[in-house]
């Protein structure tokens, strides 16, 4: 069955520095989104992106975040410089169908900053 | 503002049957769905409700009321497995495919 993928599981970085967090979506997808989850709270929606751009962005999808599909298979969200309150899991997930069928979910990236 | 209320925890004693409840107060409505969470895991596909009425799928069940902003999903059968965190999610309007989670409800079954 097909699956999204993430890379990497878990990435822990100083405060201030740069990451890149990895996605492989399913092939056929179209759509594809960024949530995260801070340690016990919700899964807040952050960016979607569509047709090689950003349809639609959260508050928390601010000038220091960024997101590229760099070819065919790849989508990747960057933080241009980490903050404490940027740790949480961040999940990559993409559909077929806009809004009318479900989003598929990886399996997460749990990003730590130090 | 976009409100998705769930109750935080629930338990259930194996082979039993429990109702988890979903309220919403959103700017507009196209599509609920409810997700299964395990801890440390991805939000895994359990139903989508569009429309009014109750959608079968196997043990799961699930219900909505546009008119009420309501939704529940029924389990039936409760096993062991099914301890986990259950995300209630709206899509709040025709012209996004954003997902606005609930904070989740966590079902503990118990032999």
């Amino acid at each position: 069955e097909p699956e999204v993928t993430q890379t990497p599981s878990h990435q822990v970085t100083q405060m201030g520095q740069e990451v890149i967090l990895r996605c492989v979506p399913i092939s056929n997808h179209l759509y594809f989104y960024w949530y995260r989850q801070i340690l016990g709270q919700k899964v807040e929606f952050l960016v979607s992106f569509y047709n090689n751009e950003i349809s639609e962005k959260s508050e928390i999808f601010d000038d220091q975040f960024s997101v590229e599909r760099p070819d065919g298979s790849n989508f990747t969200l960057k933080i241009r410089s980490t903050k404490l309150e940027d740790s949480a899991m961040y999940f990559c997930a993409s559909s077929d169908v806009s809004s009318y069928n479900e989003q598929f979910f990886g399996p997460g990236t749990r990003l730590t900053v130090l | 503002g976009q409100n998705i209320d769930q109750p935080t925890e629930m338990t259930a004693t194996e082979g039993a049957i429990v109702q988890i409840n979903c309220t919403y107060q959103t700017s507009g409505f196209n599509g609920l769905f409810w997700y299964q969470q395990h801890a440390g895991e991805a939000p895994t596909f359990l139903s989508y409700n569009v429309l009014d009425g109750l959608e079968e799928k196997g043990r799961f069940s699930s219900f909505l009321s546009r008119s009420k902003g309501y939704s529940y999903l029924l389990l039936k059968e409760l096993q062991m497995k099914d301890s986990a965190s259950y995300l209630c999610a709206v899509v709040p309007s025709y012209n996004t495919d954003k997902l606005i989670f609930g904070t989740g409800t966590r079902l503990q079954v118990f032999p």
